[in-house]
């Protein structure tokens, strides 16, 4: 299966963009990244997903680099709101959803 | 709301009793799925259903039996638990791989305190 890795904390001013990195230097070619946040004490929601080429969506953008090695979730306008931990996630062949520790993302007033 | 209910939301349940999560899905997926999330841990895939028939158990103690009846329910029925197994369960259903990638979709948890 390939493995994310993503830093541990991050803080983004409020108002600003935040861009929150994913490494996946193990994934294959048929394997698509998913980002998903959990805001405190809530279920997992799910923000964006993408194969190759680069994603937007109302809540945020996806950047994933030609090789495919490692990805950015871009969130263009940090509010408070965001404040949550952050889940990148290359879903296997298997099909099945493993989440890591993810980035815990502190909006700051 | 993202078409996944769970229900109880909160739960305390004695070592000795015998309660039951469920899990109802409005989104017509044929996969569903619990997670555990235990204090400041990631999550952790419990059992997966897919067309009704459960594909994975991720060597998850016999005190938690799933039961998927239809496509729509999941259930998790919780039998001499130990207080190291309170924790968030949470619930979630996707479609059966399609092309384009399958998004799975959360409830909200159940909290579960085992006194």
């Amino acid at each position: 299966d390939a493995k994310t890795t993503q830093p541990t904390s991050m803080d983004c001013a409020e108002g600003r963009a935040a861009n929150l990195p994913c490494n996946h230097s193990t994934i294959s070619g048929n394997e698509y990244v998913y980002w998903y946040r959990q805001i405190h004490s809530q279920g997992p929601q799910y923000i964006i997903h993408g194969l190759k080429n680069n994603e937007t969506n109302e809540m945020a953008s996806l950047i994933i680099t030609e090789d495919r090695k490692s990805s950015t979730l871009i969130l263009p306008h940090a509010t408070l709101r965001d404040t949550a931990v952050y889940y990148c996630i290359v879903l296997n062949t298997g099909n099945q959803f493993y989440f890591g520790t993810g980035t815990s993302l502190t909006v700051i007033p | 709301e993202t078409g996944v209910t769970q229900t109880p939301r909160h739960l305390v349940m004695g070592m000795t009793n015998k309660k039951s999560l469920k899990c109802e899905q409005h989104l017509g997926h044929n996969a569903m799925y619990w997670y555990k999330q235990s204090a400041k841990k990631p999550l952790e895939l419990m059992f997966v259903y897919s067309l009704e028939e459960r594909v994975e158990n991720n060597s998850v103690p016999s005190r938690f039996s799933p039961e998927c009846p239809n496509s729509s329910h999941l259930f998790l029925h919780l039998h001499t638990l130990q207080p190291e197994d309170s924790a968030l369960y949470l619930c979630a259903s996707s479609q059966v791989w399609n092309r384009g990638g399958n998004t799975i979709y959360f409830g909200e948890g159940s909290w579960l305190t085992v006194v």
